[in-house]
């Protein structure tokens, strides 16, 4: 079945590092992919998408690479600061206008000073 | 800048009883959601409701879970009949036409 999954549970980085979150997906349909930062008892909050047309999308300090070949999304961070410290959440949705998505089971980032 | 609101923040329940969360979405929102975290776990997607109606639900929403949004502005996820596996965190969302989905803090279910 659909599954969508991350590497690593736990990345720690030094504070002004640059930090790396995977993901990968089993879902060859997937159309819309997002990440979410999840603060400790707080919503998912979005950080960026990418649709399946795209292979990079930028954003402030924010770099999503999505690679259908091998089915793999990954977040970088530059510069991570203390604040950047959260769960981040990978989600995928085969379809844009469905928006029942199926997320990740999370990767916790701790960012040493 | 607006966001959604969900009451309450924390319930304690007993097996059994009937829980009613409430979600206030950001006024232009077209599409609802719930979605649940157990603690520790994953986000997991309940149900989706648009023009009024249920438009996807997943295997968790069963018979014991309905959403309504009566008078244009609330939208609650009522539980009938709790058990020990509900408890968990469940967060409302919305979404425009197209884009990013903008989740609420969360109400937190304790089932004893």
């Amino acid at each position: 079945g659909e599954s969508v999954g991350l590497h690593l549970p736990t990345l720690s980085v030094q504070e002004g590092d640059n930090s790396i979150i995977n993901c990968a997906y089993s879902n060859s349909a997937s159309d819309y992919f997002i990440w979410y930062k999840q603060e400790s008892g707080k919503g998912p909050q979005f950080i960026i998408d990418i649709r399946s047309n795209m292979d990079k999308r930028q954003g402030q300090r924010v770099t999503v690479l999505l690679n259908k070949t091998v089915k793999h999304l990954s977040l970088q961070i530059a510069a991570t600061q203390p604040g950047d410290s959260a769960v981040y959440f990978c989600a995928e949705t085969p379809d844009t206008g469905r928006r029942a998505l199926t997320f990740g089971s999370g990767t916790r980032l701790q960012v040493q000073p | 800048e607006p966001e959604v609101t969900q009451t309450p923040s924390h319930q304690v329940t007993q097996m059994g009883q009937e829980v009613i969360l409430r979600c206030v979405p950001i006024s232009n929102h077209l599409y609802f959601y719930w979605y649940r975290q157990i603690l520790g776990q994953k986000v997991e997607f309940l149900v989706s409701f648009y023009n009024n109606e249920i438009s996807e639900k997943s295997e968790i929403f069963d018979d014991q879970f309905s959403v309504e949004r009566p008078d244009g502005s609330n939208f609650t996820l009522k539980i009938r009949s709790t058990k020990l596996e509900d408890s968990a965190m469940y967060f409302c969302a919305g979404s425009v036409e197209a884009g990013e989905l903008f989740f609420g803090e969360g109400s937190r279910l304790t089932v004893l």
